[in-house]
């Protein structure tokens, strides 16, 4: 089965700094990546999603995402972070035979710090 | 995109009683589902929402437990049944809409029980 791992629970960093979530995935079978973002109060907000192509995939609020098939990662990426961008982000996986069906990472909380 | 109403957004109640959790959708969806996120952990998906029938549950989740309801293709119910402290999570509904890959959230609702 698959499963996600982001392996670090909280990530502090400095305004205006660079920033790289991890996300590693179990298994090296054809599935759809995803980057999901939870600000407080908020439901959840879809940042960007691999689906097929190229493997650089570029999303909302300046955020962007590699798709390693060989090294099963799919790391979201951000030049330059705002306060703003403090929330919980969640990387989830779906194969693609069950498309709509997806396991999610624990989450990592970006804490962004003036 | 699809706007999703979630109620109640929170609520403290008693052990051994039942809540259930309303979600509704601005627009007929394809397909509609609850998810739970126990504290600390990442979302787990309960069910799968049927319209007309019985919702399809994941592994670990039954019906007695869980029931669900979707009379229509905009609105779904989610009982917690019997509950225990071991329930205190934040539940949240899930639509895939009939254009694209895309699944949207509700903003969840946080349940604590004493």
């Amino acid at each position: 089965a698959q499963s996600v791992t982001q392996l670090d629970s909280q990530v502090p960093v400095f305004e205006e700094a660079p920033v790289e979530l991890r996300c590693n995935y179990s298994s090296s079978v054809s599935v759809y990546l995803f980057w999901y973002v939870q600000y407080p109060n908020q439901g959840l907000q879809l940042l960007l999603k691999y689906l097929s192509g190229s493997t650089l995939v570029k999303g909302i609020n300046g955020f962007e995402a590699e798709f390693n098939k060989s090294q099963t990662s799919f790391h979201l990426r951000k030049p330059s972070v705002h306060i703003s961008d403090t929330a919980e982000y969640f990387c989830a996986v779906s194969d693609r035979g069950s498309s709509y069906k997806l396991i999610f990472g624990s989450g990592t909380r970006l804490l962004v710090r003036p | 995109s699809a706007v999703i109403s979630q109620k109640p957004s929170r609520d403290i109640c008693q052990r051994g009683t039942s809540l259930t959790i309303q979600c509704q959708v601005d627009s007929q969806v394809t397909m509609m589902f609850w998810y739970r996120q126990q504290p600390g952990q990442s979302l787990t998906l309960i069910a799968t929402a049927n319209q007309g029938s019985e919702a399809t549950y994941e592994s670990g989740f039954v019906i007695d437990k869980f029931p669900i309801s979707r009379p229509n293709l905009t609105f779904s119910t989610l009982t917690v049944s019997n509950m225990s402290p071991e329930d205190s999570s934040i539940y949240l509904c899930s639509v895939r809409t009939t254009t694209n890959e895309k699944l949207f959230f509700g903003s969840g609702t946080q349940l604590s029980v004493l």
